[in-house]
């Protein structure tokens, strides 16, 4: 157990659905990630937030819609998806953003967009 | 920007076999590089951690180099064992703070 959780865990979704992905850490740090993870590629960093502020927006699509209400949770929203955005999307938090310090990751949320 | 490649993609070896994993990376101004492991269906694990000064780092039966000045480093798994098996991945921290990964290299330890 990493203290991050993901859900869900497995979404299907249409390329005309509205959904959203959540995660949530128990270990008091102030950072979160949200990864992308395709099929033989390396991870890609998608969106960081420090202390509740979006710090880095790595040229993601307007149809992925980071949210970050408290430092405990970070949400996806996902809307109007592509079948190449089917993924496996995984948070991760840290301490902070700058110290040397690991991150910690979720299991992940396996997409399928049809 | 900052490229980390993995060879090999694939690596298949009886138990008790040493294990030696490869990842390069193109800009050597790193402030940190991690080992991960994945299993499947489930999110990354940090195995070993060097900072930019330290040469190498161990736990166990895992060791890991770092040659900076090369771009390189070394994963080390002594005796493998099934429990092995799995994606190993390679991040490189920059001096952006930002992880750059590897595609991983995907092991499997024969009973």
């Amino acid at each position: 157990e990493t203290g991050v959780t993901q859900t869900p865990r497995h979404l299907v979704m249409g390329m005309t659905n509205k959904k959203s992905l959540k995660c949530e850490q128990h270990l008091g740090h102030n950072a979160m990630y949200w990864y992308k993870q395709s099929a033989k590629k390396p991870l890609e960093l998608m969106f960081v937030y420090s202390l509740e502020e979006r710090v880095e927006n790595n040229s993601v699509p307007s149809r992925f819609s980071p949210e970050c209400p408290n430092s405990s949770h970070l949400f996806l929203h996902l809307h109007t998806l592509q079948p190449e955005d089917s993924a496996l999307y995984l948070c991760a938090s840290s301490p902070s953003r700058t110290l040397a310090e690991t991150q910690y990751f979720g299991p992940g949320t396996r997409l399928l967009v049809l | 920007k900052q490229e980390v490649t993995q060879i090999p993609a694939a690596l298949s070896v009886p138990e008790g076999e040493n294990l030696v994993l490869n990842c390069s990376f193109t800009d050597s101004a790193i402030y940190n590089l991690q080992w991960f492991r994945q299993d499947p269906g489930k999110g990354l694990t940090s195995l070993l951690l060097i900072q930019s000064s330290q040469r190498e780092q161990t736990s166990g039966r895992l060791n890991a180099s770092l040659d900076k000045s090369s771009g390189r480093s070394t994963l080390y798994i002594a005796a493998s064992q099934p429990g092995d098996s799995a994606t190993y991945l390679c991040a490189v921290k920059g001096n952006d703070y930002k992880l750059s990964f590897g595609a991983g290299t995907t092991v499997t330890v024969r009973a």
